[in-house]
């Protein structure tokens, strides 16, 4: 299995609107409900931040969603802080019932 | 409030096997899947494996020969062991709950805070 892919980088000034995208195949997101996306600040345990393309858990700010086109997903921050720098990954259940991870976003607020 | 915390060796030697325990609390380990995800230096999360309590387990193909897991559940812990080891292992490793298709719970709700594995003679 290979690991969906992500923008290295992607950057935005406070109170901007960015979005990663996050492109699999038909076996991983395009096949399935099942992706999430994790925060990861340095030093830091990753956190859940979308589950099941476009959930919130409880805590999360809504200015964090998700959504899905075919086999690609999207994740959308508003009204960028500078406490949203750090990196994201996105992730998906795939064949076999396994699972694959995102190569990894570094977002920087300018 | 769930916790886990890794424990283990923070160095192993090329071609040893590197051994870590997952310690839960505030949540039983029985009827559940939990997982080992690693990140190397400089590189991406990847997905190790997960094993239910009951013993079952699934691997990521690109480890699995090298990979084997274990639940004790009268520890409220689970265990992972990596042989063959070389510096391409060397990575801080994390336990995590999830995932669990029939719970509903398909996604990785609860991490410890990671241990970082050198491997190097």
């Amino acid at each position: 299995q290979s690991a969906l892919t992500q923008p290295a980088s992607v950057s935005g000034s406070p109170g901007q609107s960015i979005t990663i995208a996050c492109t699999g195949t038909s076996s991983d997101v395009g096949g399935n409900n099942y992706v999430s996306w994790y925060q990861q600040h340095p030093g830091k345990a990753p956190k859940l931040m979308i589950h099941d393309v476009t959930n919130r858990p409880s805590g999360i700010s809504d200015r964090f969603s998700g959504s899905k086109s075919g086999n690609t997903a999207s994740l959308t921050i508003s009204g960028l802080q500078a406490e949203d720098e750090a990196d994201y990954y996105c992730s998906s259940s795939t064949t076999g019932d396994l699972w694959v991870f995102g190569g990894g976003t570094k977002l920087t607020v300018l | 409030q769930v916790q886990l915390q890794e424990s283990g060796p923070g160095l192993v030697k090329p071609s040893e096997t590197l051994s870590l325990t997952c310690f839960v609390s505030g949540a039983s380990i029985n009827n559940d899947y939990w997982s080992w995800i690693r990140r190397p230096a400089e590189k991406g999360l990847e997905w190790i494996g997960r094993i239910h309590s009951s013993g079952s387990a699934n691997f990521n193909p690109s480890l699995q020969r090298r990979v084997t897991m274990s639940v004790d559940k009268s520890r409220n812990q689970f265990s992972l062991k990596l042989n063959s080891v070389t510096a391409a292992d060397t990575a801080v490793y994390y336990c995590a709950r999830g995932y669990f298709r029939s719970a509903g719970r398909v996604y990785f709700d609860y991490w410890g805070q990671g241990t970082l594995v050198t491997v190097s003679s």
